[in-house]
């Protein structure tokens, strides 16, 4: 079946630092792909997608490139802010079926001033 | 503001005592979605409906029923709760197939806990 991989958690970084968390995935199709953020206390938002091949979405200076080819979808961000400490879910969601978004384990993110 | 609401956003009950989360969308999805969040395994979903009145089976289904009478509402019933049903859930929504991407909205969550 379709899953997603993304490293464990949880990820500690000093303010302004670099921030990669990988994520890889397994698709009996071409899924879209997505990042999701959960702040403390909060629900899922969007954070971005990529619906195709080589697609980069980004938005609050978090990028992530569409890898058919590593089928790999990994967050990065130049630098880091406290703000930015929340968990992480990558999903990918195939646009045919039931259309539910399969989801990692989460990554943790834990940003220190 | 276009949004996704449940209520109750706490709920502690005990074993087999019906509840019901409730989940209403304010954006005209014609899809909606129930999930459960759990540690270490991400989100699982539980039930979808593509429209009123059709509603269908996703992951983790056993326990829980839904109904989709209205278009904005979509109902999650616990007839008989266990506390294996302890977690935290999220209704979301989404416009139907030939939209771009399928992006799902989410609620703010329901942490649930049955005692």
């Amino acid at each position: 079946g379709d899953s997603v991989t993304q490293m464990e958690g949880p990820v500690t970084l000093s303010e302004e630092a670099f921030l990669t968390i990988n994520c890889t995935y397994t698709a009996t199709g071409y899924p879209s792909l997505f990042w999701y953020v959960q702040y403390p206390g909060e629900g899922l938002q969007l954070l971005l997608k990529a619906t195709k091949a080589d697609d980069k979405g980004s938005n609050k200076g978090f990028e992530a490139t569409y890898r058919k080819e590593t089928t790999s979808f990994h967050l990065e961000k130049g630098s880091v802010q406290v703000s930015d400490s929340a968990v992480y879910f990558c999903a990918l969601i195939l646009l045919t079926g039931r259309r539910a978004l399969t989801f990692g384990s989460g990554t943790r993110l834990q940003v220190q001033p | 503001e276009a949004q996704v609401t449940q209520n109750p956003r706490y709920l502690i009950t005990v074993t087999g005592k019906k509840l019901t989360v409730t989940c209403s969308q304010n954006m005209n999805h014609e899809y909606m979605s129930w999930y459960r969040q759990d540690p270490g395994l991400g989100l699982r979903q539980i039930y979808y409906s593509m429209n009123v009145e059709v509603t269908d089976k996703g992951d983790v289904p056993e326990g829980y029923k839904v109904s989709r009478k209205e278009k904005r509402n979509f109902p999650l019933i616990l007839e008989s709760p266990s506390p294996n049903q302890t977690s935290l859930y999220f209704c979301a929504s989404s416009f139907p197939s030939g939209r771009s991407s399928y992006e799902q909205y989410f609620g703010p969550g329901t942490r649930l806990t049955v005692t």
